[in-house]
């Protein structure tokens, strides 16, 4: 079964600091990862994915996200952290079309992201 | 703004009664995803509908059902309704066509709150 574990409810950074938001993931074959962000009352907005290729993927709004394969992890991180970039994030696994699950999103439990002045 | 549009917004019905959700995905996108958002368990898929056909089923409980129409839009019934099923439903499309299947990324749609009480 596949899943998806971010270890922090919530990670509270000044604004104009770097920020990472943590995740990591467990999946059969090699994984699809997501990462959405929802702000309140909101739908999902996709932020950036990684398939294949280089390990650092850049997404919207100043995101990226690094993969390690060998920790089984993708991380989110931004430079630069704005207050406006405050909202919920998830981070999300898909598997390879093979393997039988490849359909469904599977999500982290979500990390609250507060930034402040 | 995603380009899936979800209706109604908000929903609020008593216990035992039946509801019908609507989505219509992005132009183009073949695939029609229901997601399931609660405090207790996160986010959780429901089902998958590609092109007007049922491909992949998550946790869903057979009190729902869903269905894909020829426009490509389509409706999740939720029926003998119990307290907890009180929760934001989400919608999200992918185009989810051979090869890029299942790197396709999926978009959200503002989701439907619905209250049972």
């Amino acid at each position: 079964a596949q899943s998806v574990a971010q270890p922090e409810d919530q990670v509270n950074v000044a604004e104009g600091n770097p920020l990472t938001v943590k995740c990591t993931y467990s999946v059969s074959g090699n994984p699809y990862l997501f990462w959405y962000v929802q702000y309140p009352n909101r739908g999902l907005q996709f932020l950036l994915k990684y398939i294949t290729g280089d390990n650092l993927v850049k997404g919207s709004y100043g995101f990226e996200a690094e993969f390690n394969k060998s920790q089984t992890s993708f991380h989110l991180k931004k430079p630069s952290a704005l207050v406006s970039d405050s909202a919920l994030y998830f981070c999300a696994v898909r598997a390879q079309a093979n393997t039988g699950t490849a359909s469904k999103l599977t999500f982290g439990t979500g990390t609250r992201l507060q930034v402040t002045l | 703004d995603s380009g899936v549009t979800q209706t109604p917004k908000h929903l609020i019905t008593a216990t035992g009664q039946r509801v019908t959700l609507r989505c219509s995905p992005r132009s183009g996108d073949l695939s029609v995803y229901w997601y399931q958002q609660s405090l207790d368990q996160g986010l959780q898929f429901l089902i998958q509908y590609y092109n007007g056909e049922e491909r992949a089923k998550g946790n869903i409980l057979e009190r729902f059902s869903a269905q894909q129409f020829p426009d490509l839009h389509s409706e999740l019934n939720l029926s003998s309704l119990e307290l907890g099923d009180s929760a934001l439903y989400f919608c999200a499309s992918s185009v989810d066509r051979a090869p890029t299947y299942p790197t396709d990324t999926q978009y959200f749609g503002p989701g439907t709150r619905l209250t049972v009480l």
